[in-house]
């Protein structure tokens, strides 16, 4: 089955690096991504990572891919204010019934304190 | 436009209306799917739709929830005979093509349904 696990919640001071981590259970899922929402906002994509990947770096944020163990991983260096906001993972497959369709995370609230 | 619009952004019935909310997709996108986000049930898959193939409706909740696109581009989905349990956010997403890296979805705004 489709299972995507984030803890709840997560707390940095500014400036510090956020490590948001995310687990999944299906080992056909083909792309992993992380998303963003703000207060009363939709989803924003921020990142994404095919499943044949370890790592993607995109300017202060880092994706890490462990495939054996079903962990995915997202880094935001030098934290700021403006990115406490609720942080998904999600993962799709590209086969089967579920085709193309997100399975999100619970969702990590991350609050960055001044 | 640019990005993914939703209609309306917000929207109060009364228990046992009928609501129609209305998703624009990013004009090019062949796919497009609804989910709900509700503080109990977080983010779930309800439809999606591709091209001219038969949507896939295995998320919808009840046979009261049905979605139809229209020329392969706005969708509409319909929540009939609305109960409490159907207030949530319900949001619209589109991806250029599904199953590959062009399969990124792009969401909307969303459109806050309250059933009182």
């Amino acid at each position: 089955g489709e299972d995507v696990e984030q803890s709840l919640f997560l707390s940095v001071r500014e400036g510090d690096s956020s490590v948001i981590n995310c687990t999944y259970t299906d080992s056909s899922s083909t792309y992993l991504y992380w998303y963003k929402q703000e207060p009363g906002a939709g989803l924003q994509l921020l990142t994404y990572i095919f499943s044949n990947m370890d790592m993607k770096q995109d300017q202060r944020l880092t994706v890490l891919l462990n495939k054996k163990d079903k962990h995915l991983s997202l880094r935001i260096a030098d934290t700021q204010t403006g990115d406490s906001a609720i942080y998904f993972c999600a993962e799709s497959r590209t086969g089967g019934t579920s085709y193309g369709k997100l399975t999100f995370g619970q969702g990590t609230i991350l609050t960055v304190h001044p | 436009g640019a990005g993914v619009s939703q209609s309306p952004s917000n929207k109060v019935t009364e228990k046992g209306k009928d609501v129609e909310l209305r998703c624009d997709p990013i004009s090019g996108h062949t796919a497009l799917y609804w989910y709900r986000q509700s503080l109990g049930q977080g983010l779930e898959f309800l439809i999606y739709f591709q091209g001219n193939s038969a949507p896939d409706k295995s998320g919808l909740p009840s046979d009261r929830f049905s979605a139809e696109r229209t020329g392969g581009s706005v969708s509409t989905l319909t929540i009939q005979r609305t109960q409490q349990e159907d207030s949530a956010v319900y949001l619209c997403a589109s991806s250029l093509v599904p199953g590959g890296s062009t399969d990124t979805q792009y969401f909307g705004p969303g459109t806050r349904l309250t059933v009182l």
